[in-house]
């Protein structure tokens, strides 16, 4: 079966805070992806990868920055977090390729105060 | 208009009941259709793939129309653990091809009563 894990399940962080959500997947896929969920919103694309040290920005980039240094690992940075980045953030990987089904992480929810 | 379109819902039918979601999608060069399940504050599970032909698993039969850019689930004999949303999901194609991303609704709900 597919893992993908994420370093938390829950974390509170203060304005201004830089904030590291950590994914990690254990199937040797190429693509890892972030999202952010939220209530009437749906699934939002911040960021993904195709290769290490590759990103490509997705719908909502701005606030969030990230980095693959190793093909398992990808990491999402709020660089100075805000109020309105209080969300769910799912990870979620796939194979190589285009257009395959995506495997997710359980999420991180996020509470920025 | 919106890539990928469900009717929220929710649907509210009792157990044993069939009950069919639709999803129309904008893009017609489209190749990739999914089907997942979300329960309440978990992730996003893969439920199904959606092939052209059509293809059932179990209680579950999933159809792909392409001429009228439309994607149906079919729930069978519900079960009260059916009870989830239930999110279609398209790739994405632009001008110059497959772009990898794929693009999920934003999920019917379903409530299977006892």
């Amino acid at each position: 079966d597919v893992k993908v894990t994420q370093s938390s399940r829950y974390l509170v962080k203060r304005t201004g805070e830089k904030v590291f959500l950590e994914c990690v997947q254990d199937m040797d896929h190429e693509n890892m992806f972030w999202y952010r969920q939220d209530p009437g919103l749906g699934l939002r694309l911040i960021y993904f990868s195709y290769d290490v040290k590759m990103k490509e920005k997705g719908d909502i980039p701005e606030g969030y920055s990230v980095s693959r240094e190793k093909k398992e690992r990808f990491s999402l940075i709020l660089e100075s977090a805000s109020t309105n980045q209080t969300s769910m953030y799912l990870c979620a990987s796939s194979p190589g390729g285009l257009g395959y089904e995506q495997y997710f992480g359980p999420g991180t929810r996020l509470t920025v105060t | 208009r919106k890539e990928v379109e469900q009717d929220p819902g929710p649907f509210n039918v009792p157990e044993g009941a069939t009950v069919a979601f639709n999803c129309t999608y904008s893009n017609s060069a489209s190749q990739s259709f999914f089907w997942y399940r979300q329960d309440c504050r978990k992730e996003p599970k893969l439920l199904m793939s959606v092939y052209s032909s059509g293809n059932e698993d179990g209680r579950f039969t999933a159809q792909l129309n392409r001429a009228s850019q439309y994607i149906s689930l079919l729930i069978r004999d519900s079960k009260l653990s059916d009870s989830a949303t239930y999110l279609c999901v398209v790739n994405l194609f632009h001008g110059s091809g497959n772009t990898g991303k794929l693009i999920f609704g934003q999920g019917t709900t379903l409530q299977v009563k006892p």
